[in-house]
């Protein structure tokens, strides 16, 4: 089944320590989608891509960073996790035509829940 | 900035009880709205979405929610809960204006359905 696609489902890492988080989809939707959530908090959006734009929340630290190399995949980048960073990072997906003005459901992967030690 | 306040952080109901979340929203435009269902262990699902239309919406699993725009509301209703319809459920927003926006997500009601 077509489905987003998050790898690990967890991860620990080390405090400081580099750590690349991976979505990939086969939906063929242009918009991806890094949410971050914390403990008993509601997903917090840390940026999308539209296509190959980038686009970051004006609060999102840059300790975190995305790439997205092509279509099917985007990566989530964390330069030196804090304990702080800990929580489940949710990838999603939506398709939005260019230029148009309908919006369409946002299709969410399971999951990857980061541990720094 | 948008936000989502839903009511109540904990519910606890009795198999065919009805059911009713709250959630209300501040946003400076036209929105979509949604509920997402998180089981246990398991991801994100969407339950129901407005976009523009009836404001009465359904959902799978026979969940509903009214649109009442006067009242920034989307509550969400059940009319006989099952047990498993245990779960974490989420109101969301995002503004209908075009482009591709993030969702703004509520703080989270978590449902147990005693049997």
């Amino acid at each position: 089944d077509a489905m987003v696609i998050q790898n690990p489902r967890y991860q620990v890492t080390q405090f400081g320590k580099p750590v690349t988080l991976s979505c990939s989809q086969t939906l063929n939707h242009n918009v991806m989608y890094w949410y971050q959530q914390k403990s008993s908090q509601a997903p917090k959006l840390l940026f999308h891509y539209y296509d190959k734009d980038f686009n970051n929340e004006a609060d999102t630290p840059d300790n975190f960073q995305s790439r997205r190399p092509n279509t099917s995949f985007c990566f989530l980048d964390i330069r030196s996790p804090g304990l702080g960073d800990a929580a489940m990072y949710l990838c999603a997906t939506s398709r939005d035509p260019t230029g148009g003005w309908s919006q369409e459901t946002q299709y969410f992967g399971p999951g990857t829940r980061l541990l720094v030690l | 900035a948008q936000s989502v306040s839903q009511h109540n952080h904990h519910v606890i109901l009795s198999e065919a009880a009805s059911l009713e979340l709250g959630c209300n929203y501040s946003y400076g435009g036209t929105v979509n709205l949604f509920w997402y269902v998180q089981y246990p262990g398991q991801h994100l699902q969407l339950l129901l979405k407005y976009f523009s239309g009836d404001p009465l919406v359904k959902g799978i699993k026979g969940f509903e929610a009214e649109f009442i725009k006067s009242k920034f509301s989307f509550n969400l209703r059940k009319p006989s809960v099952q047990w498993s319809d245990t779960a974490e459920y989420f109101c969301a927003v995002e503004g209908s204006g075009g482009g591709a926006d993030g969702l703004t997500f509520g703080k989270g009601t978590h449902l147990i359905i005693q049997p």
